[in-house]
């Protein structure tokens, strides 16, 4: 099972600043399979980046990811108020698929 | 417009069963992998197992917490994805969402692109 560790655990940001979110694999993952969502308080999570960094449709281009191998990042250029959730990252590639234990980006 | 509707959650004693389904529509059932999620309550999410489309094989696989008590299956003539929990554990309590995607290049796999309200499941003496 390929084991996703998101860090950090809570990210305390200004609106306007910059996120950078990173997320780490137990053993190497194709980048076609590595994906980024968001979720808010009391919604569905949402899908933002698959592909490792490609986006989904209608998500911002302040949403950005990066990463191959075993290590990855979703980076937010400058922060929005409605940017404030949790984010998790996923592997979709491998059986069993896993996700991180999520980020939550807080407002400082 | 996709739309994925689940329901049969509600409160079971440990060691019973629960089946839960989830109806889709608004595109081509039966070309779709589709996955159960789950979310605790105040924790993360957990992808509980999938089963690939018919014309895939409609093979399935499952976590390893969950591995031999739930059984995925599908009827694509109702366009209704199906999870058969057995000997549910208070652990097993959670908020269970299905899911599906659009397959990518590179990949067999789609990620997520779709999701449903979910429907909670509560494993309560």
């Amino acid at each position: 099972e390929i084991v996703l560790t998101q860090s950090p655990g809570t990210l305390s940001l200004s609106p306007g600043e910059r996120a950078t979110l990173s997320c780490r694999a137990s053993q190497s993952v194709s980048s076609s399979s590595l994906a980024w969502y968001q979720q808010k308080p009391g919604q569905t999570p949402r899908l933002l980046i698959y592909g490792a960094s490609s986006r989904a449709t209608g998500i911002p281009d302040r949403f950005s990811g990066s990463g191959s191998g075993t290590d990855f990042t979703l980076t937010i250029s400058r922060l929005e108020p409605e940017d404030f959730a949790v984010y998790y990252c996923q592997q979709f590639g491998s059986s069993p698929l896993t996700f991180g234990g999520g980020t939550k980006v807080e407002i400082k | 417009e996709v739309q994925l509707a689940e329901s049969g959650g509600g409160l079971v004693k440990p060691g019973e069963s629960l089946r839960l389904s989830c109806v889709g529509s608004g595109f081509t059932f039966s070309h779709a992998w589709m996955s159960w999620v789950r979310q605790a309550p105040g924790k993360g999410l957990e992808w509980v197992g999938r089963i690939k489309s018919t014309t895939d094989g409609g093979t399935t696989d499952y976590a390893a917490p969950v591995k031999g008590r739930i059984t995925i299956s599908r009827d694509d003539s109702k366009n209704t994805l199906y999870l058969q929990m057995s000997s549910l554990k208070t652990e097993d309590t959670a908020v269970y969402y299905c899911s599906t995607g659009s397959r990518r290049s590179g990949t067999m796999s789609p990620p997520f692109d779709y999701w449903g309200q979910g429907t909670l499941v509560t494993v309560s003496s």
